[in-house]
């Protein structure tokens, strides 16, 4: 079975700087993906970042980045230069070869402070 | 490019009435589609797949079902809601299916059962 922790249920941010999401995760399957999807208050789930088991590099997609540490199946996301859209709820997901269905962490919610 | 829409937004439902909830997406064919349950401050819960018109999987038994009457639209139904059945209800489609590919998501259904 697969599991996804998420530990901080709230954090606070000052605008401009940058924050770390931590994610773990737990899965015998050695080919997996990673996932983080952003959640505003609207309610729509917006896919951000993808990083795959057997990828050598940490995924980047513009202020995202994905800080994968295979050893300690760790997947934190990286925001670079927090904006006020930024205020969300974030969530981590994996989905593997074996079950094959994408599986929640149970969010942080970041708010960025002016 | 996809899109994909999801209605109504919201819905304020008897207990005992019949629900319907309708997905559809555009700009691709055959896409693998999903729905998904998010309670008040958690994470996402699978409730239906699909892998093509007619192929419903569950993984949560409970007081709904699905059905896939056209490749490209999904359908939530309930006979008779409950309760428990209030949540955020979450369409989602993917084009390629596996672990390492990422479902993009509806806009949501708020359902409150009063």
């Amino acid at each position: 079975a697969q599991k996804i922790t998420q530990t901080q249920p709230g954090m606070f941010v000052q605008e401009k700087e940058a924050v770390t999401l931590d994610c773990t995760y737990d899965t015998s399957d050695p080919s997996y993906g990673l996932f983080w999807y952003k959640q505003p208050s609207s309610g729509e789930m917006i896919f951000l970042i993808y990083q795959g088991s057997y990828d050598q590099q940490n995924a980047t997609e513009g202020r995202y980045s994905l800080n994968f540490q295979k050893a300690r199946k760790s997947a934190n996301l990286v925001i670079s230069a927090s904006q006020l859209g930024d205020s969300a709820m974030y969530f981590c997901a994996m989905r593997n070869n074996a079950g094959n269905m994408l599986t929640f962490g149970g969010g942080t919610r970041l708010m960025v402070k002016p | 490019s996809q899109t994909i829409h999801q209605w109504p937004a919201t819905l304020v439902q008897p207990v005992g009435s019949p629900l319907s909830l309708e997905c559809t997406v555009e700009g691709t064919s055959n896409p693998n589609l999903y729905w998904y349950r998010q309670a008040a401050g958690r994470g996402l819960q699978l409730l239906f797949y699909s892998v093509g018109i007619g192929q419903i999987s569950s993984e949560v038994p409970q007081n709904l079902s699905a059905s896939r009457p056209q490749d490209r639209q999904f359908i939530l139904s309930s006979k008779k809601l409950l309760l428990s059945d209030s949540g955020f209800y979450l369409c989602a489609y993917e084009l390629t299916g596996g672990w390492n590919s990422p479902l993009h998501f509806g806009n949501g259904t708020r359902l409150t059962v009063t």
